[in-house]
């Protein structure tokens, strides 16, 4: 199989600081990944796609300006969560795909808790 | 855009027993339909998959149905065991359209020994 990972696996930050979560393919490439936001007891709403060598595109209602999305290589796609309020806290995970391929491997996501 | 229902919200059965989950969606354009087990605090993990030109698979104790027509798709698993105990969530996406996949609202399942 595929292995995709994520760091941090949990962080805790104050409000209105900025966290950055980082998800990498390990073992292949990645064009294209996924990030989602889990709430407690909910399921994975899709946030946005990111693209490598070009913007991300986000769902509609998802702040564009909040949930900073770069996709620096192949490998790796960052979120970072500007100015974060106790309402981002949340469980982010992050998806690829192989090129051609439907099935998505999914990180062990990342547990954001603001204070 | 795509819709995905899943039913039940929560089902306990009795270890040995069989469990059964079904999921409808609402664009017939839908062409893959995965299923997630979600353990607490941990990422959802793939256990079957099917695609549109396909009606039914199965993987040892657990088995896929898609039903295009009706636009449902369910999960069935065999033999129960304790630690089939988690959340399960169908997906369904569009191959052509990005491969985004779009959720259930997952199903809490519990075996009981």
């Amino acid at each position: 199989g595929a292995v995709v990972s994520q760091h941090p696996s949990w962080v805790i930050c104050k409000s209105g600081t900025s966290v950055k979560i980082e998800c990498r393919s390990l073992d292949f490439q990645a064009t294209t990944m996924f990030w989602y936001r889990q709430f407690p007891k909910q399921s994975l709403m899709l946030m946005a796609t990111s693209n490598e060598g070009s913007k991300a595109t986000y769902e509609q209602g998802v702040e564009k300006d909040k949930f900073l999305i770069n996709h620096a290589s192949l490998t790796l796609s960052t979120l970072t969560v500007t100015s974060a309020h106790p309402e981002d806290s949340s469980f982010y995970i992050c998806s690829a795909p192989k090129a051609g391929d439907d099935e998505q491997y999914f990180g062990p996501g990342t547990r954001l808790t603001v204070t | 855009g795509e819709n995905v229902e899943q039913h039940p919200s929560t089902l306990s059965v009795q270890e040995g027993d069989s469990a059964v989950i079904k999921c409808t969606y609402s664009d017939s354009a839908s062409n893959y339909f995965p299923w997630y087990k979600q353990e607490l605090g941990k990422g959802p993990q793939l256990i079957i998959d099917i695609r549109s030109n396909v009606g039914e698979k199965k993987d040892q104790r657990i088995a896929v149905t898609l039903n295009k027509t009706a636009k449902h798709f369910s999960l069935h698993i065999t033999e129960t065991q304790p630690e089939d105990s988690a959340v399960y969530f169908c997906a369904a996406s569009i191959r052509e359209y990005g491969n985004k996949l779009v959720f259930g609202a997952g199903t809490i399942l519990r075996v009981k020994s």
